[in-house]
């Protein structure tokens, strides 16, 4: 059974700091995904992870995919308030009809 | 945005009565999953949708039943609603694309049981 574990589950950071998310998950997956949920609010997609080594960018944070260590990372460059919000990683269960597991999620509070 | 709608938004029932919740689609994609979603439980799922009338439990599937009737339309029916039941559930769509198969989510649907 596929397991995912994030930490840390809660983060409150100052502005301008930097953090880094971290997801481990427990079987062979080479497929995982990173989602930013603002309160009272649907998912929204950040990050598709498709392949060992694999790094992605946007603004202020970079998601990065280390398959053989079955780690994933969310790093935070100088944070602002507009990132606070709940960050779910999920990892694909492999040959599945593409199920997800979601990790536990990780509630950021960015304060001035 | 991808075309995903859940009704209704909000719903509050009694226990014992049965509940359905509806997710409709305009993407025509084949996968279709129903999660619930509770705090400190991230989010799990309770059955999926891999084309018309093919689906599956996920891993919390108990008390819950779904139907696939056309592409569009994935139905999630509790039997007969539990105060256990009370959460926030999220219909996700998926594309057929092998190598993404990124899912996209609804708006959800505030479930509460008295």
């Amino acid at each position: 059974e596929l397991k995912v574990e994030q930490n840390p589950l809660f983060l409150s950071m100052q502005e301008g700091k930097n953090y880094t998310i971290y997801c481990n998950y427990s079987t062979t997956s080479d497929r995982l995904y990173w989602y930013r949920q603002d309160p009272g609010k649907s998912l929204e997609s950040l990050f598709v992870l498709l392949s060992n080594g694999a790094v992605k960018q946007e603004g202020r944070l970079m998601a990065s995919l280390d398959t053989k260590a079955r780690l994933s990372t969310l790093h935070i460059t100088a944070a602002v308030h507009d990132l606070s919000a709940t960050y779910f990683c999920a990892v694909d269960n492999r040959g599945s009809n593409y199920k997800l597991t979601f990790g536990k999620g990780t509630l950021l509070t960015v304060n001035p | 945005d991808a075309g995903i709608t859940q009704s209704p938004r909000h719903k509050v029932t009694e226990t014992g009565t049965p509940v359905t919740l509806r997710c409709h689609q305009t993407e025509n994609h084949r996968y279709m999953y129903w999660y619930r979603q509770d705090p400190g439980h991230g989010l799990r799922l309770i059955h999926y949708s891999y084309g018309v009338k093919d689906t599956d439990k996920g891993e919390v599937s108990d008390g819950y039943s779904v139907s696939r009737s056309k592409t569009e339309d994935f139905l999630l029916t509790l039997e007969s609603a539990t105060s256990s039941q009370t959460s926030v559930y999220f219909c996700a769509i998926s594309e057929s694309d092998r190598v993404r198969h990124e899912q996209y989510f609804g708006p959800g649907t505030r479930l509460t049981v008295t």
